[in-house]
């Protein structure tokens, strides 16, 4: 079985300082697997994926993720947080889509 | 290109009573899929159409649930009659692949049940 496990429910950071969501996996597999953001009163929104190419993945608006193997993590970075990326996060994992339970991130000016 | 439609967006019933969703995925996506988002939680699959098929329903409440996508377009999710645990958010999903894995999925803004 799959499971996907989100380490922190919060997080808080300043503007213009490094964003980092951390989530761990478990599968008996290599995975597929995904990070969604979810803004207020908005549809879920895919950042990116990865399904076995690059470890280092890029995705929408300056995030980006790194699959790790040897960790299980597959954590997502951004350089610089802007006030536009408060939001919800979800890891998500497997070919059936399993979601963590969340990260809310807060952007303080 | 137009989204996911779900409607209604807001729907308030008294336990024991039923309740219908609607959603219409985007024009050409093969793959349905219904989720419930509980307050605080992740969303959980529920059901996955491919075109009027069931692909996965194993976590869909079958006693109360029922979800039908008769033309393989739009899809209707029933619960008959409603628990309190179902307050929740009901997302429709869709996308073009039919495995998950290898496709964005794009979600309409949801529809959210309060039982009373």
């Amino acid at each position: 079985a799959q499971s996907v496990t989100q380490l922190d429910s919060h997080v808080s950071v300043s503007e213009g300082t490094p964003v980092l969501l951390r989530c761990n996996y478990s599968s008996s597999y290599s995975p597929s697997l995904f990070w969604y953001v979810q803004h207020p009163n908005k549809g879920l929104q895919l950042l990116l994926k990865y399904t076995s190419a690059a470890t280092l993945v890029k995705g929408i608006n300056g995030f980006e993720a790194e699959f790790k193997k040897s960790e299980t993590s597959f954590h997502l970075t951004k350089p610089s947080a802007h006030m536009s990326d408060a939001a919800e996060y979800f890891c998500v994992v497997g070919d059936k889509l399993i979601f963590g339970t969340g990260t809310r991130l807060q952007v303080f000016p | 290109e137009a989204g996911v439609a779900q409607s209604p967006r807001y729907k308030i019933i008294e336990k024991r009573q039923s309740v219908a969703f609607w959603c219409n995925p985007i024009s050409g996506h093969a793959t349905l899929y219904w989720y419930q988002q509980i307050l605080g939680q992740g969303p959980k699959l529920l059901i996955q159409f491919q075109n009027n098929g069931v692909v996965d329903d194993s976590q869909l409440p079958k006693d109360r649930f029922s979800a039908e996508r008769l033309k393989g377009v739009d899809s209707t999710l029933k619960i008959q009659p409603a628990k309190l645990e179902d307050s929740a958010v009901y997302l429709c999903a869709s996308t073009v692949t039919v495995r998950a894995n290898t496709g964005e999925l794009f979600f309409g803004e949801g529809s959210r049940l309060t039982v009373l």
